[in-house]
């Protein structure tokens, strides 16, 4: 079955830029086949949950309006892999960064969630 | 932005108790409406899509209704696994939005 695992630097210092990847398995990515959005949401510590970004298997984007100055979301088919970088990262951000998908009839339903990796700002 | 409240944020319950969870939404989402659980360093998992259908895998004690603005999920009888963080979210409009969550844990 399809999984996803995300990976990422932990730690991460102020005005940096976060850069995350998902990896899935299992499944492809993109290809006319291929009808999910692959996304990120995050969860700071203890606290809800925050959606961030998608990327559909045509390579089209949405962002959460809170933080489309900072982010940007990709895919790269050839690796079946995608990512997100967030620029100009604080201490607001620290979180535990979730990839998942969702489907085309829904996507904002996110059926299949990663493990989650967990990013610090710190200095 | 639609705002996603919950109701109650907690509860105690037994093994074999009814559980009902609230949740409503700022605007209408029509049945664009999940949940999700969550237990402790672990990942969200899909319950609930559509506001009513069952996702695959997902034992037949979970049920969700509703539509519009107000939502409930159920559990019929508690089991022990089921004692988690309970979040509803709405997939009408971007950006999607969680609820803050409903806390079940034994009395």
């Amino acid at each position: 079955q399809v999984q996803l695992q995300e990976s990422g630097p932990g730690l991460v210092k102020p005005s940096e830029t976060l850069s995350l990847t998902c990896s899935v398995s299992g499944g492809s990515i993109g290809g006319s086949t291929s009808t999910y959005y692959w996304n990120w949401i995050r969860q700071p510590p203890g606290m809800g949950l925050e959606w961030i970004a998608y990327v559909y298997s045509t390579a089209s984007t949405n962002y959460n309006p809170s933080l489309e100055s900072r982010v940007s979301i990709s895919k790269d088919p050839s690796k079946n892999q995608f990512s997100l970088r967030l620029r100009s990262v604080n201490a607001a951000d620290t979180a535990i960064y979730y990839c998942a998908r969702s489907r085309a009839s829904d996507r904002g339903s996110f059926e299949i969630w990663g493990r989650g990796t967990v990013v610090t700002v710190s200095s | 932005d639609i705002q996603m409240t919950q109701s109650p944020s907690s509860l105690s319950a037994s093994v074999g108790d009814r559980v009902t969870i609230t949740c409503r939404a700022s605007q209408t989402v029509t049945n664009f409406l999940n949940w999700y659980q969550q237990k402790p360093g672990t990942a969200p998992r899909l319950l609930i899509y559509g506001a009513l259908n069952l996702q695959s895998g997902v034992p037949s004690r979970f049920s969700g209704s509703g539509s519009g603005t107000d939502f409930t999920l159920t559990i019929v009888s508690l089991q022990p696994e089921d004692f988690a963080t309970y979040f509803c979210q709405q997939s009408y409009s971007i950006p999607f939005t969680f609820g803050p969550g409903t806390k079940v844990d034994g009395k």
